[in-house]
């Protein structure tokens, strides 16, 4: 059984796309996260979301939208995909608030052409 | 803000020979100190953590040790083997904040 599981797992568009990754984990967690590895391997968040309430919202560019429909899912939305979009998604979720232990993903591989 | 830099950035060692991994944060408050692992093409992985109120903690060949006067927080893997190849990532927090990462550092062990 997959604890926290990411769709797709590759995602190659063009720019000027919208496209989303679905993240959905089954530990029974409250908070859930997006995070984004980029070629440098560096490892940012960019939202958390407990039992479906925003809680994190970095400096992200307005054009991802999380959307949390219940608290084992928090999708992610990207509208006009640029080129610094390109970059590896995690979904990550634990248990009992930020700062717990946090499991996460395979991670979603966004290329945008 | 919290910040966390982490060193080396690559770290290249002999199997059966010690890995040690070392990383500093900024945030006096910060209480809490996992280490994720990240194999190729996967997801990072909890391999260890470490709370404030301890100054050391061991899993089998691996430990952390945390020293809050200085901020500094160290990964130690003996005995390495070529399946512990793959890019360490160290982290701290504060309790309800997020987790703040280090920079990573990608540890070769060679047969």
């Amino acid at each position: 059984d997959t604890a926290v599981s990411q769709t797709p797992k590759y995602l190659v568009t063009q720019m000027g796309n919208d496209k989303s990754i679905k993240c959905e984990q089954n530990l029974g967690h409250d908070t859930m996260y997006w995070y984004k590895q980029d070629s440098k391997k560096f490892l940012k968040i960019m939202f958390s979301y407990n039992n479906k309430e925003l809680i994190i919202n970095e400096t992200v560019p307005n054009r991802f939208s999380p959307k949390s429909p219940d608290k084992a899912h928090l999708n992610l939305h990207i509208n006009s995909l640029e080129l610094g979009d390109s970059a590896v998604y995690f979904c990550a979720s634990s248990p009992r608030g930020v700062a717990a232990t946090q499991y996460f993903g395979p991670g979603t591989r966004l290329l945008v052409l | 803000g919290e910040n966390v830099e982490q060193h080396p950035s690559t770290l290249s060692v002999q199997e059966g020979d010690s890995a040690v991994i070392k990383c500093t944060y900024s945030d006096s408050a910060s209480n809490y100190f996992p280490w994720y692992k990240q194999e190729l093409g996967k997801g990072p992985q909890l391999i260890i953590d470490i709370r404030s109120n301890v100054g050391e903690k061991k899993d089998q060949r691996i430990a952390v040790t945390l020293n809050k006067t200085a901020k500094h927080f160290s990964l130690h893997i003996t005995e390495t083997q070529p399946e512990d190849s793959a890019v360490y990532f160290c982290a701290a927090s504060r309790s309800f904040q997020k987790l703040v990462f280090g920079t990573g550092t990608r540890l070769l062990v060679s047969p």
